[in-house]
Parts: C-alpha cells; structure tokens; sequence
C-alpha cells in the first residue's frame, strides 16, 4: 500500500534555530515529493517539489532533500521565525496513478520566542 | 488576484440537511480539485476536474456530488449530510492536470463543515 509517514508528528523549537523534519514514503514508482506549509486555519502553500532526478532544492530558509533510493525526504528549515509555525505536510505521486497524490499527515511545528 | 477562494468558510448542519460548497479561482487554471482533511489523517481527495466539462471521482467520492460549471467555478454538493461528513474542506486548483510532474496546486482556505 502506497503510504507517506512523517515524523515528528509535533516539534517545539525556539526562535533562530534550525530544525529538521522527516519523511518517508512507499510510493512506487515515483514521480515527485512536494512539501507543503499549512498554516493554522489556512489552505496548503506549496514550499518545494522534487522530481526523481533532483536530491536538493531550496526555498528561502527551506531546503528540501531526497533520497529516491531510501524513499526519504527532509525539510530543514533555517533560523526559525515565529512565523514557521504551522503543519508541513509532505506529498507523494505515484507515475502508476498520477492522478492521486498521498499526503503525509504532517508535522506540527511551534517556534516560541 | 484573490487565487483560490471558497464560501462558506463555516457551515453546521443536521444530519440529513443538504448544502452546496462553492469555490471559485481566478488563475485561469484548468484543473480544479475537491479535498477533505480529517483530524491524524493527510488529506483526501473527493473529487476533481481535469478540464471544463470533466469530472472524476477521487479517493472518498461517497455522499458528494460535484458540478464544474465553468472554468472559473466548481462546487461540492452534500445531498444528505451525514456526522461522518464533519470535517474541513479544501478546494484547489492548477495549471494543468496532474499526469503531468511538477505542477503546483494552489489550495483556498476551507470551509469547516459541522454535522450534527
């Protein structure tokens, strides 16, 4: 079963550090991974999309990479702000069903000043 | 541009009581989709619209009905809502359709639906 794992489910860091989030996938084949930033009350903004061939793009403070071989991708997010504070959801296409995309069901992020 | 917008942003209902939910962009995208998210669960994908005049149901097509009315427009009916169907809307739209990698969904800000 195609699935899409994240972790930390939640993650509570201080303003101006780093921090890393997780995620896992058995999607296959695979076609993209796309990071999205859910703010609280508020629709997905997608950050990143990556494709099979790229294993690094970046954002702004965001970078996104991928290891297509281990079906793992990361967020990093840099210097945190109090406004990073939301869920980031990490979604998954198959090239067998590209008309579903999986999501992950986020990691809940907190930065307090 | 206002992008991806949707009415109500709340709604109660009782069971059996029925309501349309509208979403309207303004990006001149081709592809328009219907999401619900549920509290420990990613979101799900109800229905969606490739182009104008299609439709095809997604993962939770039951007890919904969509209409694509036009390019801009694309509304979500419950005909009889059920407490199963308490959840929070999302209705997003892109370029093109989604066969095609690398294209990004842009996604309104919801419509929290409370069936009692």
């Amino acid at each position: 079963k195609n699935q899409v794992e994240q972790s930390p489910q939640s993650l509570i860091i201080l303003e101006g550090k780093n921090c890393t989030l997780q995620c896992n996938y058995t999607v296959s084949p695979f076609s993209n991974l796309r990071w999205y930033k859910q703010d609280t009350g508020r629709g997905p903004v997608s950050l990143t999309i990556m494709t099979f061939s790229e294993n690094t793009k970046s954002n702004g403070r965001y970078t996104a990479t991928l290891d297509a071989d281990t079906k793992q991708s990361s967020l990093h997010i840099t210097a945190s702000q109090l406004s990073d504070s939301a869920s980031y959801i990490c979604v998954v296409s198959s090239t067998y069903n590209t008309d579903k995309l999986i999501f992950g069901t986020g990691t809940r992020l907190q930065v307090f000043p | 541009n206002a992008g991806v917008t949707q009415t109500p942003k709340f709604q109660v209902l009782k069971t059996g009581q029925s309501m349309t939910l509208q979403c309207a962009q303004d990006m001149n995208h081709n592809s328009m989709y219907w999401y619900r998210q549920d509290p420990g669960m990613g979101l799900r994908l109800i229905y969606y619209s490739a182009s104008e005049g299609t439709t095809d149901k997604g993962e939770v097509p039951n007890g919904y009905n969509v209409s694509r009315l036009n390019k801009r427009e694309f509304s979500l009916r419950l005909e009889s809502a059920a407490p199963s169907q308490t959840s929070v809307y999302f209705c997003a739209s892109s370029e093109i359709q989604r066969r095609l990698a690398g294209e990004t969904q842009y996604f309104g800000p919801g419509t929290r639906l409370l069936v009692l």
